[in-house]
């Protein structure tokens, strides 16, 4: 079946531009987690949906962050006014539950670039 | 807080056995997890562990001691496909016990 899939792959954008970053979870999956990855680095939780609600958006740097799941199923991650400390990979993953020992199925990523 | 301390680098030797450790303090506990990456991909579920003790799948083990907030993911018959990143993660009970805190890592070459 379809995995987790998020657009764009890739985005390249200028300091202080809004960018938005997409998420298809598995079809079923009400958990949602965003991730941001940096060279070298494990994940940084950034935020987590079950179902349409955030659930838990401790991980949110900062107020440039926003992210949405409206109906449950995509999902988009908002970043007002990009600063380059902004430039990671974005991970997306989705699980049937964020409780007990379901994995979380993760996406390729979008590689965010601030110039 | 929550910290996870994990070996940054190890080397082995095809069809050797390698133990990469990790040690994590967390606002309680609710679960521990250990993800593989390979460079440029996204990362892969290995294994949960949630009670002391050790959970066995195939080539991979995982065993946690939770009173020393100590883990261990031992790969046996080491495959040069195994050269990747290996995740340690954990989850506490804080925030409503959702957030999953991951590692750095442990970069692992496995040579022939």
């Amino acid at each position: 079946g379809a995995g987790v899939s998020q657009t764009p792959s890739n985005k390249v954008t200028e300091k202080g531009k809004y960018v938005e970053l997409r998420c298809d979870p598995i079809s079923g999956h009400t958990a949602l987690y965003w991730y941001r990855q940096s060279l070298g680095q494990g994940p940084e939780f950034l935020i987590y949906f079950q179902g349409t609600g955030a659930a838990d958006d401790s991980g949110l740097p900062n107020d440039r962050f926003f992210a949405v799941r409206p109906e449950g199923s995509v999902s988009t991650l908002k970043i007002q006014r990009t600063e380059r400390g902004d430039s990671a990979v974005y991970l997306c993953a989705s699980s049937l539950s964020g409780r007990g020992g379901y994995e979380q199925y993760f996406g390729p990523g979008t590689r965010l670039t601030v110039t | 807080g929550q910290n996870i301390d994990q070996p940054t680098e190890m080397t082995a030797t095809e069809g050797a056995i390698v133990q990469i450790n990790c040690t994590y303090q967390t606002s309680g506990f609710n679960g521990l997890f250990w993800y593989q990456q390979h460079a440029g991909e996204a990362p892969t579920f290995l294994s949960y562990n949630v009670l002391d003790g050790l959970e066995e799948k195939g080539r991979f083990s995982s065993f946690l001691s939770r009173s020393k907030g100590y883990s261990y993911l031992l790969l046996k018959e080491l495959q040069m496909k195994d050269s990747a990143s290996y995740l340690c993660a954990v989850r506490g009970t804080d925030t409503g016990g959702f957030k999953t805190i991951f590692g750095a890592g442990t970069r692992l070459f496995v040579k022939a």
